[in-house]
């Protein structure tokens, strides 16, 4: 069935650090792969997304790269700062003609002052 | 803030009981998700509607219920309630009805049974 893999659930870097996070997923079909950050107690967030004809994308201190034969997908955050801590979960779309995103565990990322 | 209401922010219920959690979503998007954040869980897709009709269903449980309105709001409709389904249930909404583009989700309802 459909699924996403997250890895790792957790992760803590020193300010200033770079932070990856790297997603699976099992459906060949799926083609848009957006990445959420959730603070505390919050609603999920966009911070960006990218589509399956790009292979990467940059949105300053943020990239995400895409393998469509590996199906891989993962998350970079450069020169990491106190308040991008939170829990980031990256998504790959489900079934076709749906809006359907199915999401992947969570990381929680700690960056160290 | 997203443009997507969800109301109430908290919930609490006994055992057996039913309730409505209910969703507004963002001016002009026709489509409507719920998704449940259990404890310690990543966010489980449960069911898409898209101008008023389901488009989609994730793995929602019988006693678990939905609609959208020809306003476009939504209603959740938990029955029969365990203390399995405390949870944070998340609606979002977006322009069209295939995932391709931002997802906008609203701030939650908290539902806590005792």
């Amino acid at each position: 069935g459909e699924n996403v893999e997250q890895h790792p659930s957790t992760l803590s870097v020193q300010e200033g650090d770079s932070a990856v996070i790297k997603c699976t997923y099992s459906d060949s079909a799926s083609n848009y792969f957006p990445w959420y950050k959730q603070e505390l107690g919050k609603r999920p967030q966009l911070i960006i997304d990218i589509r399956s004809n790009v292979g990467e994308k940059k949105d300053q201190r943020i990239a995400v790269t895409l393998n469509k034969t590996a199906k891989h997908f993962s998350l970079h955050i450069t020169e990491t700062q106190p308040e991008d801590s939170a829990v980031y979960f990256c998504a790959a779309n489900g079934a076709s003609n749906t809006g359907k995103l199915i999401f992947g565990q969570g990381t929680t990322l700690q960056v160290k002052p | 803030d997203s443009g997507v209401t969800q109301t109430p922010k908290h919930l609490i219920t006994a055992t057996g009981q039913r309730v409505t959690l209910r969703c507004s979503p963002r001016s002009g998007d026709l489509s409507v998700y719920w998704y449940q954040q259990s404890l310690d869980q990543g966010l489980q897709f449960l069911i898409q509607y898209y101008n008023g009709e389901e488009r989609a269903k994730g793995n929602i449980l019988e006693r678990f219920s939905a609609q959208q309105f020809p306003d476009l709001h939504s209603e959740l409709n938990l029955s029969s309630l365990e203390l399995g389904d405390s949870a944070l249930y998340f609606c979002a909404s977006s322009p069209h009805v295939l995932a391709n583009t931002e997802a906008f989700f609203g701030q939650g309802t908290r539902l806590t049974v005792v």
